[in-house]
């Protein structure tokens, strides 16, 4: 089992706040990572897969950046939006197959 | 179908009966993955299947547990004399191919309560 942490394990803000999450994971054997958000009653959505040491990933509002070298990725969320509430799940690939997930961090957007 | 479907939605059952969940994976993926997240816990990791290869069973939590993947395309789980700790949410994956670049595309899960 490979130990994946994710911080803080879960944030309020207000509408219109911007935010990040941190993601830690071994930094030996790499293959990806992988960021999903999982809203209540939904299945998680993939949000990025980071493959290369240096990778800015950016969809809309949200963005994440990689290093591999020291083993952390960031996730941002800029000008948050209740719809934005969910929980932000960060998943690490060492063998090409098996994700090893965090606990993930629970974001909640008030108006 | 468009997604990845699960079924039964909800499962509850009293403590020593055997339990069967299904996967039915996106047509054309040839990855196929079982996860369960128990309460307060992450997604843990059961068993993958990939295309026609011997399946990895290393996540799997006893011999309670087994799955098949018939034909390259549905999943079938199986929980036998479940116990009250095997309460989770199963959750099936599909990826289409075994590349390190491609997402996993997740079902909607089963809940599985046992009494």
């Amino acid at each position: 089992i490979l130990n994946v942490e994710q911080s803080p394990q879960s944030l309020h803000v207000q509408e219109g706040d911007s935010t990040n999450f941190t993601c830690s994971f071994p930094s030996s054997n790499f293959y990806a990572l992988h960021w999903y958000r999982w809203e209540t009653a939904k299945s998680p959505e993939a949000l990025f897969v980071m493959t290369l040491n240096g990778d800015e990933k950016k969809k809309g509002r949200i963005s994440a950046t990689l290093n591999t070298k020291e083993g952390y990725s960031y996730l941002y969320i800029k000008g948050s939006q209740p719809e934005d509430s969910a929980t932000y799940l960060c998943a690490f690939l060492n063998s090409g197959y098996a994700l090893n997930f965090g606990k993930g961090t629970s974001l909640l957007v008030t108006p | 179908g468009a997604g990845v479907s699960q079924s039964p939605s909800n499962k509850v059952t009293e403590k020593g009966k055997d339990v069967e969940l299904r996967c039915d994976p996106i047509s054309g993926h040839t990855a196929l993955y079982w996860y369960r997240q128990s309460l307060g816990q992450g997604l843990e990791f059961l068993i993958y299947f990939q295309g026609n290869s011997a399946p990895d069973k290393s996540g799997l939590p006893s011999d309670r547990f087994s799955a098949e993947r018939t034909g390259g395309s549905v999943s079938t789980l199986t929980i036998q004399r479940t116990q009250q700790e095997d309460s989770a949410v199963y959750l099936c994956a599909s990826r289409r191919n075994a590349e390190s670049n491609q997402p996993q595309h997740f079902g909607d899960g089963t809940r599985l309560s046992i009494l």
